[in-house]
């Protein structure tokens, strides 16, 4: 049975750095084809990719914030990390992981997602 | 803006028939993915870019693709697939790419 959660701060002020672990079960992050995504969705707004990590270490970026974020992986903890420095209120969103797979870019399991609000 | 186009809103009667699309060049040579997002929940795919459905999805949820575009048609729309749809897909670079979401209402 795959799940994944995401765990991490519900309040973080402006300027500081923002950590969201995924602590997933069910499958191996050292499968080919494997992968595991963040992506954010403000209140009342559209999904948006934040970065994944791939089986083989790969890492990619969203354009837009690729200097902010950062992505690793714990294998034998079967976590993910997301790092974004430098939050602001308009980083308010609830922030989700799932899990990926190549080629057809399934994000075939999500977890239930964590709201992170930025405000002093 | 998001990188694949999708309408923002769609409308069905109850049992009919509705097409949900997805436009964007990448669409025409990679896999194109359909989830389901209800009110305050997490999505759910619901229709696989390899082109099935996951296990518990009902069979009237069907995935299509012509030239740039991609569509989700749900032929027989029940009460319970009010929600908002969205697409996804890769670039050239592998960067995953998403829709901006259609929201289906049901009448």
């Amino acid at each position: 049975q795959v799940t994944l959660r995401e765990s991490g701060p519900a309040l973080v002020k402006p300027t500081q750095t923002l950590t969201l672990t995924c602590t997933f079960s069910g499958f191996s992050l050292g499968t080919s084809g494997l992968c595991v995504s963040w992506l954010r969705q403000p209140p009342g707004k559209a999904l948006e990719w934040l970065a994944r990590i791939d089986w083989d270490d790969a890492k990619y970026y969203s354009a837009s914030l690729k200097t902010r974020i950062t992505i690793s992986k714990d294998s034998s903890k079967k976590q993910v990390v997301l790092t974004m420095t430098n939050m602001d209120p308009a980083d308010t969103a609830t922030y989700y992981c799932a899990r990926t797979i190549l080629p057809a870019y399934d994000l075939d399991f999500w977890g239930q997602g964590t709201l992170v609000t930025v405000s002093s | 803006s998001s990188e694949l186009a999708q309408d923002p809103a769609v409308s069905v009667a109850l049992g009919q028939t509705v097409r949900i699309t997805c436009q964007g060049y990448s669409l025409r040579n990679y896999y194109t993915s359909w989830y389901q997002q209800k009110s305050g929940q997490a999505p759910v795919l619901v229709f696989s870019g390899k082109n099935n459905r996951p296990s518990g999805i009902p069979d009237r949820f069907s995935g299509s693709r012509s030239g740039s575009t991609a569509s989700l048609t749900i032929t027989g729309a029940q009460a319970e697939d009010e929600a908002d749809y969205f697409c996804n897909s890769r670039d050239s670079s592998g960067f995953l790419l998403l829709g901006g979401g259609t929201k289906l209402t049901v009448l």
